[in-house]
């Protein structure tokens, strides 16, 4: 995982609260991603972003908030957390080509 | 670590037997198919890769075949041993974003 990293590793918080999930890569890459992942779905696209500034919706963007100030930094926030959240959530970051793809270790969020 | 394959398929071979991991996948538009191999408690590794325009590539031990008219792919793990066990997923990529599979989890015996 030299490269990408998430924090925090493990968080808890409450049903209503705002919680922000960190990613920060080292390679100036240009795509940065945030993944969901819940039993029998596999990893599911929650938003991503081709360059400072520039995000976009992915397959499950309802409830999440994401920025990009700057190129290294793609944090995704949840406004008002809900049970359904309750996820492990994966940041990756790719230059050119999909095969580039670095995924972080991951944030295992529990909702309460 | 978490238990992400609770529901998935699961595949149980014995050491040094060859490994088969099918995917169906849905898009006849993707370009770019990947196989990624995931630990518990860790992100997805990638494995190898496949364009659109091949139906297979080899790989250290590892092949990935590709039949478009089926819309199959399935990736081939030669002699397999106690650290392949882990969760393996294929992933189509569609616009310059990666939809992935639900994953299958793969066992070896030892």
């Amino acid at each position: 995982d030299a490269g990408i990293t998430q924090s925090p590793r493990y968080k808890i918080t409450e049903t209503g609260r705002q919680v922000t999930l960190m990613c920060h890569q080292t390679w100036s890459h240009s795509y940065m991603f945030w993944y969901r992942q819940d039993l029998g779905h596999g990893l599911r696209l929650i938003y991503y972003s081709a360059a400072a500034d520039i995000t976009d919706k992915g397959e499950v963007p309802d409830g999440y908030v994401v920025s990009r100030s700057k190129t290294e930094n793609f944090p995704l926030t949840l406004e008002s957390a809900t049970r359904s959240q309750t996820s492990v959530y994966f940041c990756a970051s790719r230059e050119t080509g999909p095969s580039g793809y670095t995924f972080g270790s991951g944030t295992r969020l529990t909702v309460v | 670590g978490e238990n992400v394959g609770l529901h998935l398929p699961t595949l149980s071979v014995q050491e040094g037997d060859n490994s088969i991991i099918n995917c169906a996948y849905s898009n006849s538009a993707s370009d770019y198919f990947i196989w990624y191999k995931q630990e518990s408690g860790k992100g997805p590794q990638f494995i190898i890769d496949i364009r659109s325009n091949m139906d297979k590539r080899q790989g250290q031990r590892v092949t990935v075949l590709l039949n478009k008219t089926v819309k199959h792919l399935s990736l081939q793990i030669a002699a397999t041993q106690p650290g392949d066990s882990a969760v393996y997923f294929c992933a189509e990529n569609i616009q310059l974003k990666l939809v992935f599979g639900a994953g299958t989890i793969l066992r070896v015996k030892s």
